[in-house]
């Protein structure tokens, strides 16, 4: 899994609390991204990060915010979570912008 | 029209056969291609990556790209039982993009 973790695995929550996933990486690559997977929708990009401190968003950044103060790690938070939340969210990392490598997920579940 | 058309399948095959898949772009700036494998209940893992036009083979594996006709393929030669998973394309025009563009998968089933 190239080196990358994520935190928890699996999650279920209530619709309006705070939760944070975290992304770890052992690679020391530049790039890191969060991205959700539902079917139908295929993967769709959240919020990227090219560098410490350094993010921008993706496609679908409504509700969810990050941040990057070390390389290795990068924590998504869904700010008040919803039902329409409940998915799959994948970590990627990569050297270059589109080498893209992929960690194993995370599932939430917002009741 | 969608930047990257690909059949969802399912696919089914028997052991053993040529399994062709194929995604379509819009977008002529791309110019990375990859190709993805991702098993059920995992993360996608990178298969194939080619630059530009031409062909790229890893194995069973071969990934065509034709970009003067917005077309790229993966062949895979004597399927296995353990290729059978979900085949996405992603591509991006490089530079300082950073996203990557996905096709919504094929779903591969290799029978033995």
């Amino acid at each position: 899994d190239a080196g990358i973790t994520q935190s928890p695995r699996h999650k279920v929550t209530e619709t309006g609390t705070p939760v944070t996933l975290r992304c770890h990486q052992t690679e020391n690559h530049r790039y890191m991204y969060w991205y959700r997977q539902d079917p139908g929708h295929g993967l769709r990009l959240i919020h990227y990060s090219y560098g410490v401190k350094d993010t921008d968003k993706g496609e679908v950044s409504d509700g969810y915010s990050v941040s990057r103060s070390k390389t290795e790690d990068f924590l998504l938070t869904l700010e008040s979570a919803t039902s329409s939340q409940t998915s799959v969210y994948f970590c990627a990392i990569s050297i270059l912008a589109n080498e893209q490598f992929f960690g194993p997920g995370t599932r939430l579940t917002v009741l | 029209q969608k930047e990257v058309e690909q059949d969802p399948g399912p696919l089914s095959v028997p052991e053993g056969a040529i399994v062709s898949l194929n995604c379509t772009y819009s977008n002529s700036a791309f110019q990375y291609f990859m190709w993805y494998r991702q098993y059920s209940r995992k993360g996608p893992e990178l298969l194939m990556y080619t630059y530009s036009s031409g062909n790229k083979e890893d194995g069973r594996f071969t990934a065509q790209v034709d970009k003067s006709s917005k077309y790229i393929s993966l062949f895979i030669r004597d399927s296995q039982p353990s290729d059978s998973a979900t085949y996405l394309c992603a591509m991006n025009s490089g530079g300082s993009n950073y996203k990557l563009t996905f096709g919504k998968g094929t779903l591969l089933t290799v029978n033995p």
